[in-house]
């Protein structure tokens, strides 16, 4: 069974310093991965998805994440964090839909 | 409709009582999956149906949970005798699946149904 395991339960940046968000994954075979977003009091939105087509991603709002087989890694960046990035971020295995527990971002001003 | 429809969007309901929820997916979706999201917490994944397939129950908390899916379309998740603990809010998805079974397709959710058991 496939699994995502977010490393942080909650990041703190301050605007205009470089977002991090890990996540993960344990497979024997490469997978299809999504991050959502989750704004406060809003329903999940999709922010990117790989699905082997190239290993950097580009999403919404400027996100992006790299797809890293060696490390099992499909790490979420975005060079400039934005007082509006401040949401839940969720990775997740397509295949088996079991989301990681979540990485809650607070952009401090 | 346009997008995955959940009613109500807010039930209040005394402990002990039983409760459904419902759940419109996107036409055409063959997968449907429910989800509970408990205050600060992340999405547990209940339940998930696709097409004819039987669906998998795995992540029903007990035996007081349980879904349909009618005519591949409309779900109902049903609690029983609710609890205290039951309080959250639950979410419906729906995506294509790509052929051969396996779901490389966005999941669209619903704005979900906030149950709060008094």
């Amino acid at each position: 069974a496939q699994s995502v395991t977010q490393l942080d339960s909650h990041v703190s940046v301050s605007e205009g310093t470089p977002v991090l968000l890990r996540c993960n994954y344990s497979s024997s075979y490469s997978p299809s991965l999504f991050w959502y977003v989750q704004h406060p009091n809003k329903g999940l939105q999709l922010l990117l998805k790989y699905t082997s087509a190239a290993t950097l991603v580009k999403g919404i709002n400027g996100f992006e994440a790299e797809f890293k087989k060696s490390e099992t890694s499909f790490h979420l960046t975005k060079p400039s964090a934005h007082m509006s990035d401040a949401a839940e971020y969720f990775c997740v295995v397509p295949d088996d839909m079991r989301f990681g527990a979540g990485t809650r971002l607070t952009v401090k001003p | 409709g346009a997008g995955v429809s959940q009613s109500p969007s807010n039930k209040v309901t005394e402990k002990g009582k039983d409760v459904e929820l419902r759940c419109d997916p996107i036409s055409g979706h063959t997968a449907l999956y429910w989800y509970r999201q408990s205050l600060g917490q992340g999405l547990e994944f209940l339940i998930y149906f696709q097409g004819n397939s039987a669906p998998d129950k795995s992540g029903l908390p007990s035996d007081r949970f349980s879904a349909e899916r009618t005519g591949g379309s409309v779900s109902t998740l049903t609690i029983q005798r609710t609890q205290q603990e039951d309080s959250a809010v639950y979410l419906c998805a729906s995506s294509l699946v790509a052929s051969g079974g396996l779901n490389t397709g966005e999941l669209f959710f619903g704005e979900g149904s906030r149950l709060t058991v008094l």
